[in-house]
């Protein structure tokens, strides 16, 4: 089945540690984006990429770091510098050159800072 | 910042009914997108409106656009039990760029 697997769905960290979501989509498609979504809120761009070994800072890159060494995975640090990093991460793809640029999801990692 | 806003923040329905969220956003859009999630997951696509369009459907689904007005609404027909979700809607601008601004979400829940 074709799709965006995300990976762990659940996730616990002390203060202090960094921890990677990991991306990884059988799509084919160019882009990669990661997303934040705190509770009762929409989802706020992390960082995107549109192509393999470039991307690009979204609204609230500040704590995190991605790297795409490969088309199918966009892996994503949240870092100790993140000051509050306990929230839903969403993971997306989308075909880029389609017009209509529409987001296929992942089904989410949850992390939790203890 | 672009991100839309939807109206209302919830919504409560007796299973039959329909239900009409809004979403209001600031630029200049290429298209609208409504997505869906339900509780804890990803979000789904629902359906997408270009700029210079007016009015779609799709099934149940019935999604308008002014952008005169910078707004949709998103209209559920005969709305069932496992309609209840949260309900985004999402721009794209026309500066080129390939993100989606998301707005904050309408969480719907249908009573049996």
């Amino acid at each position: 089945d074709g799709g965006i697997t995300q990976s762990p769905k659940y996730l616990f960290r002390k203060e202090g540690q960094n921890v990677t979501l990991s991306c990884e989509q059988n799509l084919n498609h160019d882009a990669m984006y990661w997303y934040r979504q705190d509770p009762g809120q929409g989802l706020r761009l992390i960082y995107y990429s549109q192509i393999v070994n470039d991307f690009q800072k979204g609204d609230i890159a500040e704590g995190y770091s991605v790297s795409r060494e490969k088309k199918e995975s966009f892996p994503l640090t949240v870092t100790s510098a993140q000051k509050n990093p306990t929230a839903f991460y969403l993971c997306a793809s989308s075909q880029v050159g389609s017009g209509a640029n529409v987001l296929t999801f992942g089904a989410g990692s949850r992390l939790t800072v203890l | 910042s672009q991100q839309g806003e939807e109206d209302p923040q919830a919504l409560s329905i007796q299973e039959g009914e329909n239900a009409t969220m809004n979403c209001s956003y600031k630029t200049s859009i290429n298209n609208l997108q409504w997505y869906r999630q339900n509780s804890g997951r990803g979000l789904v696509h629902l359906i997408l409106i270009r700029s210079n369009e007016r009015e779609k459907h799709s099934g149940r689904l019935r999604v308008t656009l002014d952008t005169s007005k910078k707004s949709s609404s998103l209209l559920i027909t005969a709305s069932r039990a496992a309609d209840t979700a949260s309900y985004f809607c999402a721009t794209r601008d026309q500066t080129g760029a390939n993100n989606l601004f998301f707005g904050t979400g309408t969480r719907l829940t249908v009573i049996p």
